[in-house]
């Protein structure tokens, strides 16, 4: 079992529509959550950091979080072209352990 | 976030020649920097944590004589490859984190193509 996964994907949306993004990963001991996304040829960039049970929104970016299902998801309102690149989702535990990335997915938006 | 500066961007050189990349944290005195390498549509592989003033952590199956980790000041890492070969033709990316549970914050990337 990997201990971060994600769909690999592509997850195909049209414009305007909400894209909905999962991740799950298998360390109980996981405190913080990240979202990065990476254009073809880019390095990843990062859109957001959730640490608490419950959701947290940026714009149109919302992550959520559920820890008693070890369930991470991001959801992007109101999806744009521009959006489409790979979702990376990320893990850490802290303690100087190393953060733990999923494969990522990949999201395309039809215009 | 932190603001890393990676360079060069792009190297095309000789199977054999040795590649440095430099990662440079430019407003973080960072202990630690990560060296991730990613090939064409695969998912990133950490490849080694780079530590201030001692040895670098290499992941399992990355050999550490062929990527050379130097850590020598807080804001400045280097990856040499060295002797490189074809397969050695990826995308490197170096990261900057500023602490437990923070997020981190990565360089716009290395391509490395060995000819």
């Amino acid at each position: 079992q990997k201990e971060v996964e994600q769909n690999s994907g592509p997850l195909s949306v049209p414009e305007g529509a909400i894209a909905s993004l999962n991740c799950t990963y298998s360390d109980r001991g996981s405190q913080s959550f990240f979202w990065y996304r990476q254009y073809s040829g880019k390095s990843p960039e990062l859109i957001m950091f959730i640490y608490s049970n419950g959701d947290k929104e940026d714009g149109r970016f919302t992550a959520q979080l559920n820890k008693a299902s070890q369930y991470v998801s991001l959801l992007i309102r109101d999806s744009q072209p521009s959006d489409s690149a790979t979702y990376l989702c990320a893990a850490s535990k802290g303690g100087g352990f190393k953060t733990i990335f999923g494969a990522g997915t990949r999201l395309f938006v039809k215009a | 976030g932190a603001v890393v500066s990676q360079h060069p961007s792009r190297v095309i050189c000789k199977s054999g020649t040795s590649v440095k990349i430099e990662c440079r944290s430019l407003d973080f005195q960072a202990t630690t920097m990560f060296w991730y390498r990613q090939f064409p549509k695969q998912s990133l592989m950490l490849m080694a944590t780079s530590n201030e003033g001692s040895k670098a952590t290499y992941e399992q199956g990355v050999e550490k004589d062929k990527f050379l980790i130097n850590h020598a000041s807080l804001t400045l890492s280097t990856l040499t490859v060295t002797s490189a070969h074809p397969e050695d033709s990826s995308f490197y990316i170096c990261s900057v984190g500023r602490g437990d549970n923070q997020p981190q914050h990565f360089g716009d990337g290395t391509r490395l193509s060995i000819l």
